[in-house]
């Protein structure tokens, strides 16, 4: 049973350029949520994805967006990147209907903006 | 809003000890989860404890709930080299788990 999948594993990107990163959730998991991470702190929540739709979202501009397709996997887009969204991004899933609410997170993105 | 919030920030133990870490948040919560994050790597979960409980095992961990206090404790018995990562409670409002906030985790190191 595979885990939550990221790609790619590393990008470096220059500063003003757009980046999609994608997320393969964990089967039978139908909900996506997007983190980002700074060097030597705990990860900060950006946005939810259930039913292909954006259900909450975290305190991040609108230059962060997202989807999520029928197949529950989701992409982050980040437009005009700025040197501060050099981060770890992380994915997590979960099942929303499910009793147990635990997330489980992938490996994530390295990104790095230049 | 609520955070999590861990203490201490770094923890350095020799191996065979035992290690324990704290956590803090400010609001009602559903449910508190902890996870493991090995140099800057993908989140590892550890444990998920509901608000109900106020104690869980798990192999070599053991994580309490105190509600009132609005903390949680996480012991890690025996501690091993394999050990040393960085250690982050979670805090859920509900039953979905995903919308969690993160404190900025606790670095523990185990000495060989």
């Amino acid at each position: 049973d595979a885990g939550v999948t990221q790609s790619p594993t590393h990008l470096i990107k220059t500063r003003g350029q757009q980046v999609t990163l994608r997320c393969s959730p964990k089967s039978g998991h139908d909900t996506v949520s997007w983190y980002q991470q700074a060097l030597g702190q705990g990860p900060q929540f950006i946005f939810q994805y259930y039913e292909e739709e954006e259900r909450q979202r975290g305190n991040f501009p609108d230059r962060f967006s997202g989807h999520q397709f029928p197949n529950y996997s989701s992409e982050l887009n980040v437009n005009a990147l700025l040197l501060g969204d050099s981060a770890l991004y992380l994915c997590a899933s979960s099942r929303i209907t499910g009793v147990r609410a635990e997330a489980f997170f992938g490996q994530g993105t390295r990104l790095t903006v230049v | 809003s609520q955070q999590g919030e861990e203490d201490p920030q770094a923890l350095s133990i020799q191996e065979g000890e035992n290690a324990t870490m704290n956590c803090s948040y400010k609001t009602s919560i559903n449910n508190l989860q902890w996870y493991r994050q090995n140099s800057g790597r993908g989140l590892v979960h550890l444990i998920l404890i509901r608000s109900n409980e106020r104690e869980k095992h798990s192999g070599r961990l053991r994580v309490t709930l105190d509600t009132s206090k609005k903390s949680s404790s996480l012991l890690i018995t025996a501690s091993r080299a394999a050990d040393t990562a960085s250690y982050f409670c979670a805090t859920g409002l509900d039953n979905y788990g995903q919308n969690f906030v993160f404190g900025p985790g606790t670095r523990l190191s185990v000495l060989p």
